[in-house]
């Protein structure tokens, strides 16, 4: 069983498109994350969702918002695609968050490769 | 703000070797230390998770250790096999901000058959 899953695994789209990006997770897990894999393979978080709350790296742009329709599922929407946003996004989700424990490991999911043309 | 480097950045070393990546981090306030790896095209597979009360974590041929007070994280690698091949991953959870992972840029792992 996959434990994190994302869909469409390739994205590939014009300059100026919407597009939404889906994350599940069947573990159970109370946080979920959104991180991007730019083309130097450098990971940075963008989003965590926690209980309703969430946090956002102060560097992403407006232009994408995360999506959660319950807990198990944490969506990224992307408005206004621009070239600069091709990347790697990747979802992964944790029981919890902030603090030191097992329950904080985090699982990630096999990723969404956005190519913006 | 937390900032975590590995090195070094890429190594090619002949099967059957023992290896040691590091990671070093800036913030001593970790919470959790936690490794990686990716193969190509794919996603992040979690190989170990050291808590901050703890200083190493075992995982078959795998060995992690963490020394806050020093800012840095070692994975060791014992007999390596050729599919160890791919990039190690070292990330910080240190709370704050968006309480994800901060990253290093990895360690890129070739093992020579």
């Amino acid at each position: 069983d996959t434990a994190v899953s994302q869909t469409p695994k390739y994205l590939v789209t014009q300059m100026g498109n919407d597009k939404s990006i889906k994350c599940e997770q069947n573990l159970g897990h109370d946080t979920m994350y959104w991180y991007k894999q730019d083309s130097k393979k450098f990971l940075k978080i963008m989003f965590s969702y926690n209980n309703k709350e969430l946090i956002i790296n102060e560097t992403v742009p407006n232009r994408f918002s995360p999506k959660s329709p319950d807990k198990a599922h944490l969506n990224l929407h992307i408005n206004s695609l621009e070239l600069g946003d091709s990347a790697v996004y990747f979802c992964a989700s944790s029981h919890g968050s902030g603090t030191s424990g097992p329950y904080n490991e985090q699982f990630f999911g096999p990723g969404t490769r956005l190519t913006v043309l | 703000k937390q900032e975590v480097t590995q090195i070094p950045a890429a190594l090619s070393v002949p099967e059957g070797e023992n290896l040691v990546l590091n990671c070093s981090f800036t913030d001593s306030a970790i919470y959790n230390l936690q490794w990686f790896r990716q193969d190509p095209g794919k996603g992040l597979t979690s190989l170990l998770l050291i808590q901050s009360s703890q200083r190493e974590q075992t995982s078959g041929r795998l060995n992690a250790s963490l020394d806050k007070s020093s800012g840095r994280s070692t994975l060791y690698i014992a007999a390596s096999q050729p599919g160890d091949s791919a990039t190690y991953l070292c990330a910080g959870g240190s709370g704050g901000g968006a309480d994800g992972l901060t990253f290093g840029k990895g360690t890129h792992l070739i093992i020579q058959p």
